[in-house]
């Protein structure tokens, strides 16, 4: 069965410093893995997509990195803003289109001032 | 350029009735996606629709049912509401329907049944 786990469920860190959430796959055949940043009471807005072939992919303070042979990525924020505040979700599809998307529960952040 | 539209933004029914949710894509895009977000489940694949046509369908009853339209403006229905569709409903658009581009969310509805 695909799964996709993150973790930590819920973050707090204070405003300025770095953190890192992580995300776990069992998605096979892999197809693409994606990023998003959704505030609260929002859409889901999306930070990066990676395929198989990408092992590092930045967007500002946000850098994505992929492991396919441990089936890891992990979401690295710099510099945290009160703005980072949000849920971060990790999402993995299977080649197959719609069907084979897996998303994961999601990273929680609170930044403090 | 306007984003996804998603209407009505809230809504409240009562268990046993239905109810219609709207969503307008970005212009040029063909594919237009549905998802349900509860707190427990996170979020969930509903159906996929591209060119008028229902090409993916996630696992939910049939009471979840919906359509598209030839300017790409979809909708969503859900009969005989139960307590347990209370959820924020998302739908996304995308040039591609193969889950390989980009998606961009609308804002949700928010529906809760009593």
């Amino acid at each position: 069965k695909n799964q996709v786990e993150q973790s930590p469920q819920s973050l707090i860190i204070l405003e300025g410093k770095n953190c890192t959430l992580q995300c776990n796959y069992t998605v096979s055949p892999f197809s693409n893995l994606r990023w998003y940043k959704q505030d609260t009471g929002r859409g889901p807005v999306s930070l990066t997509i990676m395929t198989f072939s990408e092992n590092t992919k930045s967007n500002g303070r946000y850098t994505a990195t992929l492991d396919a042979d441990t089936k890891q990525s992990s979401l690295h924020i710099t510099a945290s803003q009160l703005s980072d505040s949000a849920s971060y979700i990790c999402v993995v599809s299977a080649a197959g289109g719609y069907q084979k998307v897996t998303f994961g529960t999601g990273t929680k952040l609170q930044v403090i001032p | 350029k306007a984003g996804v539209t998603q209407t009505p933004r809230y809504l409240i029914k009562t268990r046993g009735q239905q109810v219609t949710l709207s969503c307008s894509p970005i212009s040029g895009h063909r594919s237009v996606s549905w998802y349900q977000q509860t707190p427990g489940q996170g979020l969930q694949f509903l159906f996929e629709y591209f060119s008028e046509t229902q090409r993916n369908k996630g696992n939910f009853p049939g009471r979840f049912s919906g359509r598209q339209f030839s300017n790409s403006r979809s909708e969503m229905n859900v009969s005989t509401l139960e307590l347990g569709d209370s959820a924020l409903y998302l739908c996304a658009s995308s040039r591609t329907g193969d889950f390989t581009g980009e998606l961009f969310f609308g804002e949700g509805s928010r529906l809760t049944v009593l």
